[in-house]
């Protein structure tokens, strides 16, 4: 199985700062017939269900604030967050779906500061 | 609008079963697998498996072959989550989620809390 590794587990932040949370996978997620990374990031907010924010590593979805920017590629991927706002603090997730079983990082946590 | 909409939260004890739908609409409910993921109180999330909407085949995780069926019914758009001889371990939210084979998970139901006690 494909071990998604993220860091910091959580994070501190004052709003108007720039945070970057990392996701590391066990092999690369990198399809060489695509050139796509199999890599999405979700955001959970308490008693929520979560939202995905990130695909393909890069593609930010439908009506996610561009201050959300997914970077990386291969088995390194980072989510960066300018200019944080209240409304992020937030439990966020990397996740695989390369191959079954997918698996999720075991999340980074946003604080105010 | 999509919505997958869950059932209600449920309160079992050990050895019992669990049957969770989750109803999808707004889209066609056979273009897209539905995944099911358990987030275990502290524990993150775990995709549990998914079930294959066209031809009704399931694909389970390891750690959830043994008592838990994926099943459909498709004619009301709905899938389901039975859970079997429930243990307290099984205390959790429960999501689904929908998503075509190899792609991320676009959409989700509110979960689904399941409490396990004697």
């Amino acid at each position: 199985d494909i071990v998604m590794t993220q860091s910091p587990s959580s994070l501190a932040v004052s709003a108007g700062e720039t945070v970057t949370i990392n996701c590391k996978s066990s092999q690369s997620l990198l399809y060489s017939g695509n050139q796509k990374s199999y890599l999405a990031w979700y955001q959970q907010k308490p008693g929520q269900s979560p939202k995905l924010l990130i695909y393909w590593a890069s593609t930010r979805q439908s009506g996610v604030p561009d201050r959300f920017i997914g970077s990386g590629s291969g088995t390194d991927f980072t989510l960066t967050i300018n200019n944080v706002q209240a409304e992020d603090l937030a439990i966020y997730y990397c996740q695989h779906y390369y191959d079954t079983p997918y698996t999720f990082g075991a999340g980074t946590k946003l604080e105010l500061k | 609008q999509i919505q997958l909409v869950q059932s209600g939260p449920e309160l079992k004890k050990p050895g019992e079963s669990v049957k969770l739908s989750c109803k999808a609409s707004g889209y066609t409910f056979t273009d897209y697998a539905i995944n099911w993921v358990k987030e275990a109180p502290g524990h993150g999330l775990k995709w549990m498996g998914w079930i294959n909407t066209q031809t009704r085949k399931p694909t389970h995780a390891d750690d959830f072959k043994e008592r838990f069926v994926f099943s459909l019914e498709t004619s009301a758009s709905t899938a389901y989550l039975q859970i079997n001889n429930l243990n307290i371990d099984d205390t959790s939210t429960y999501f689904c989620t929908r998503g075509k084979f190899w792609d991320s998970f676009d959409y989700w139901g509110q979960g689904v809390m399941v409490t396990v006690s004697s």
